[in-house]
């Protein structure tokens, strides 16, 4: 059974940067099938989806959060990560990993539990 | 603002068919397919169908999609109270190099 979890500091001071992991067991990251997504939700408010990247690299962002984020892939740990910079409040969301199966279908067909990350001095 | 357009709130009783609607534009639901995600509180999204009108396996068949033109729509017939949740559209949009874009959610309450 596939599973995902993410990792990361729970609480961080606006205008640095946001950096969490998410961890694939149960399945390699590799795979050709599939693509690796982050999604957000800020408390007590929607899904916003942040960006996806393919194991080869391949990355594809949320135009509103593009100048600020970095997505980015390690096969080797089966792991891929999210880097968001220059955080301010309006960042503090529950951060989802997810798998799809193509960036232009948004099947988010596996989800990890989601972390709280909070923006605050 | 959200790109894909749902209702905030959907109510029924049980046994009720309830319908909640998702309003796009040709740039996403207009040309590509549609997602459902169910979540419960406190916890993750699950996808409840994709592609328009398929159920994942384990998805009860009172669960169901449909699409026409530039908007979409999720049935829930046979409205249980375990079906009390928000429910989320989702579509890839072709503009601005493709992003993918969520409705604002719907919550269901089942009287």
């Amino acid at each position: 059974q596939l599973q995902l979890q993410e990792s990361g500091p729970g609480l961080v001071k606006p205008s640095e940067t946001l950096s969490l992991t998410c961890t694939v067991s149960g399945g390699s990251i590799s795979s050709s099938s599939y693509y690796w997504g982050w999604i957000r939700q800020p408390p007590g408010k929607g899904l916003e989806w942040i960006g996806s990247i393919y194991y080869s690299g391949s990355t594809y962002y949320n135009p509103s959060l593009k100048s600020r984020v970095t997505i980015s892939v390690d096969t080797s740990k089966n792991q891929f990560s999210l880097k968001l910079s220059s955080v301010t409040a309006a960042d503090t969301a529950v951060y989802y990993c997810a798998r799809h199966v193509t960036v232009t279908r948004p099947n988010f067909d596996y989800w990890g539990q989601g972390t709280l990350v909070t923006v605050s001095s | 603002q959200s790109v894909l357009t749902q209702p905030p709130s959907a109510s029924g009783t049980p046994g009720q068919r309830v319908t909640i609607s998702c309003s796009g534009s040709s740039s996403n639901i207009g040309s590509n397919t549609v997602n459902w995600y169910q979540q419960l509180p406190g916890t993750a999204p699950k996808l409840l169908i994709y592609s328009n009108n398929q159920r994942p396996s384990g998805v009860p068949d009172r669960f169901s999609g449909s699409k026409s033109g530039t908007s979409a729509s999720l049935a829930i017939s046979g409205l249980q109270s375990e079906d009390e949740a928000d429910y989320y559209c989702a579509a890839w949009d072709d503009s601005l190099n493709g992003h993918v874009v969520f409705g604002g959610g719907t919550k269901l309450t089942v009287l």
